[in-house]
C-alpha cells in the first residue's frame, strides 16, 4: 500500500527566511511524488512533481523539492518565504507499481509565514 | 489550461434531502475523475473513482448508495449525497485526469464544495 507522512501539522517561519515542509513516503514500486497547495475554501493547486531524473525539482512560485530515495523523503523548500505563501500544503504519492491512478495524500502541513 | 469547475461552492441543506455537486472539466476531456472528501484540519480522503461511461469504483467504507456518482460525459461528473445527515457535512473536492495523459501527470482539482447539513 502507498502512504505519505507529513510529520508537522504546522510550520512557522519569518518572512524572508528559508522554509522546509517535510514529507516521507512509502511505496512498493517507484514513487511519483507531488506537492499541492490549498488556500482556504479552495481546491488544490499543483506545485511540482518528481517522476525521475534530477533529485531536485523546481516548481511554481519559487518552490522546490528534493527527492531522497534512501530516506524516502520529498521535502518541500523555498529559499525565502513570503507572507503570501501561508497556506496548507499537501504531499502526495502515486505508486508506479500498483496501477492505482488516484493520489494518496499526506495529512497536510499548515505553513504560517510571519511578517 | 486544465481548469476544473466545481459547483456549487457552498450549499446548505436540511437533513433528509439530497444534494448534487457537479464537476466539469472546462477545457479538456477527462476519462477519469476522482472525488475526495476533506474533514476539518485533515487530509483528503479518496471516496471514489469515476470513469466515463462506466460505474464508479468506491473506496472501502464509502456507501455507494449514499454517494451516487455519475460520469455521463468526458467533461462532467456528478456526486449526489442522498438523504443527507449532519455527519455528511464536509468539504468535497473533485479532480480530473486528462484523456490519454501519462500516468505521472498531476491531477487538476476543482475549488471544492462546502456542504453543511442542518
Amino acid at each position: 500500500a502507498q502512504s505519505v507522512a507529513q510529520p508537522e501539522d504546522q510550520v512557522k517561519v519569518a518572512e524572508g527566511n528559508p522554509l522546509t515542509v517535510k514529507c516521507t513516503y512509502s511505496v512498493s514500486g517507484n514513487p511519483y511524488l507531488f506537492w499541492y497547495v490549498q488556500y482556504p475554501n479552495r481546491g488544490l493547486q499543483f506545485l511540482l512533481k518528481y517522476i525521475t531524473g534530477d533529485n531536485l525539482v523546481k516548481g511554481s512560485y519559487g518552490f522546490e523539492a528534493e527527492f531522497n530515495k534512501s530516506q524516502t523523503s520529498f521535502h518541500l523548500k523555498k529559499p525565502s518565504a513570503l507572507v503570501s505563501d501561508s497556506a496548507l500544503y499537501f504531499c502526495a504519492v502515486r505508486d508506479e507499481r500498483t496501477g492505482r491512478r488516484a493520489l494518496t495524500f499526506g495529512s497536510g502541513t499548515r505553513l504560517q509565514v510571519q511578517p | 489550461g486544465a481548469v476544473v469547475s466545481q459547483h456549487p461552492s457552498r450549499v446548505i441543506c436540511k437533513s433528509g434531502t439530497s444534494v448534487k455537486i457537479e464537476c466539469r472539466s472546462l477545457d479538456f476531456q477527462a476519462t477519469t475523475m476522482f472525488w475526495y472528501r476533506q474533514f476539518p484540519k485533515q487530509s483528503l480522503m479518496l471516496m471514489a473513482t469515476s470513469n466515463e461511461g462506466s460505474k464508479a469504483t468506491y473506496e472501502q467504507g464509502v456507501e455507494k448508495d449514499k454517494f451516487l456518482i455519475n460520469h455521463a460525459s468526458l467533461t462532467l461528473s456528478t456526486l449526489t449525497v442522498t438523504s443527507a445527515h449532519p455527519e455528511d457535512s464536509s468539504f468535497y473536492i473533485c479532480s480530473a485526469r486528462l484523456v490519454r495523459s501519462s500516468y505521472n501527470s498531476p491531477l487538476h482539482f476543482g475549488n471544492g464544495t462546502r456542504l453543511t447539513v442542518t
